[in-house]
C-alpha cells in the first residue's frame, strides 16, 4: 500500500518569509518516485519537481528547494522569501510498484497563502 | 506538444441529464485517470485505467462511469448527474512502466448540477 501525508491543511504567511511544506509517504518500495504539483487560483495543476528514490540529493530551483530525506520517509519543499505569486496548494505525490506499475498517489494538499 | 485535453472546461446542467466529459492525451500514455477536487479534500480518485479495456475504482466511484476504448481517450460519464457531483473535475495520464513520468493533467472541468 501507498500513503501521502501533507499534515499542513493552510499555511499563511507574510510576503519574504521563508515557508516549508512538508511531506511524508509510505511505501514498502526501494525503487518510487515522488513529486510536487501546484495549483494556482486559476485551478490547473502546474508540475514542479520529480524525484526518484535512489536520488537524496537535495534540489533547488530559485527559491524552491526540495530535501528528500529517505531516513524519514519525507520529501519536504521549502519556498524562500516567498511571494504573493506563490499564493496557490500544493500537492505531494507518489509512485511506486504496488500492483506492478507506478500508479501516482495524490497527498490532500496544503494551501499556502501569502499576504502582502 | 505533450498534452492531456479535457471538455467542457465548464457545464453547468441539471439533475438527471446525462453528461459526458471528454479526455485526451497524445503521449501515449498507459494510464488514466479521473480525480474530482472538493474544498478540504483535496484530489480524490474516481476511476482509472492501466490500459485499453482495462478500467477500474477508485476512491469515489458511484455516479460515474468511464470507458477505455482507445488508448487515447477516457471519457468521463454522468447517467444521472445529482447536485453533489458539483466539482471540480481533472483527468490525468502517465507512464507507469519502464520510463516513469509525472502524471500529466487536463486543465480541469468545472461542472455544476442544478
Amino acid at each position: 500500500a501507498q500513503k501521502v501525508t501533507q499534515a499542513q491543511t493552510e499555511i499563511s504567511v507574510v510576503e519574504k518569509e521563508d515557508v516549508t511544506l512538508d511531506c511524508v509517504y509510505e511505501t514498502r518500495d526501494t525503487t518510487y518516485y515522488l513529486f510536487w504539483y501546484k495549483q494556482p487560483p486559476s485551478g490547473e495543476l502546474v508540475f514542479l519537481i520529480r524525484r526518484n528514490s535512489f536520488d537524496e540529493q537535495n534540489e533547488i530551483s530559485g527559491r524552491y528547494s526540495w530535501n528528500f530525506q529517505k531516513s524519514t520517509s519525507s520529501f519536504n519543499f521549502t519556498i524562500t522569501a516567498s511571494q504573493v505569486v506563490d499564493s496557490a496548494v500544493y500537492f505531494c505525490a507518489l509512485s511506486d510498484s504496488s500492483g506492478g506499475s507506478y500508479i501516482p498517489t495524490f497527498g490532500r494538499g496544503t494551501s499556502l497563502i501569502v499576504h502582502p | 506538444e505533450a498534452q492531456v485535453t479535457q471538455n467542457p472546461r465548464y457545464l453547468i446542467t441539471v439533475t438527471g441529464k446525462k453528461l459526458t466529459v471528454t479526455c485526451s492525451q497524445n503521449m501515449n500514455h498507459e494510464y488514466m485517470s479521473w480525480y474530482r477536487q472538493d474544498p478540504g479534500l483535496g484530489l480524490r480518485q474516481i476511476y482509472y485505467s492501466m490500459n485499453v479495456e482495462v478500467t477500474d475504482k477508485g476512491d469515489v466511484p458511484e455516479g460515474y462511469k468511464v470507458s477505455r476504448k482507445e488508448k487515447r481517450n477516457f471519457p468521463l460519464i454522468l447517467e444521472s448527474p445529482s447536485p453533489n457531483q458539483t466539482s471540480l473535475y481533472f483527468c490525468a495520464s502517465s507512464r507507469i512502466t519502464g520510463r516513469i513520468t509525472e502524471a500529466f493533467f487536463g486543465q480541469g472541468t468545472r461542472l455544476t448540477v442544478v
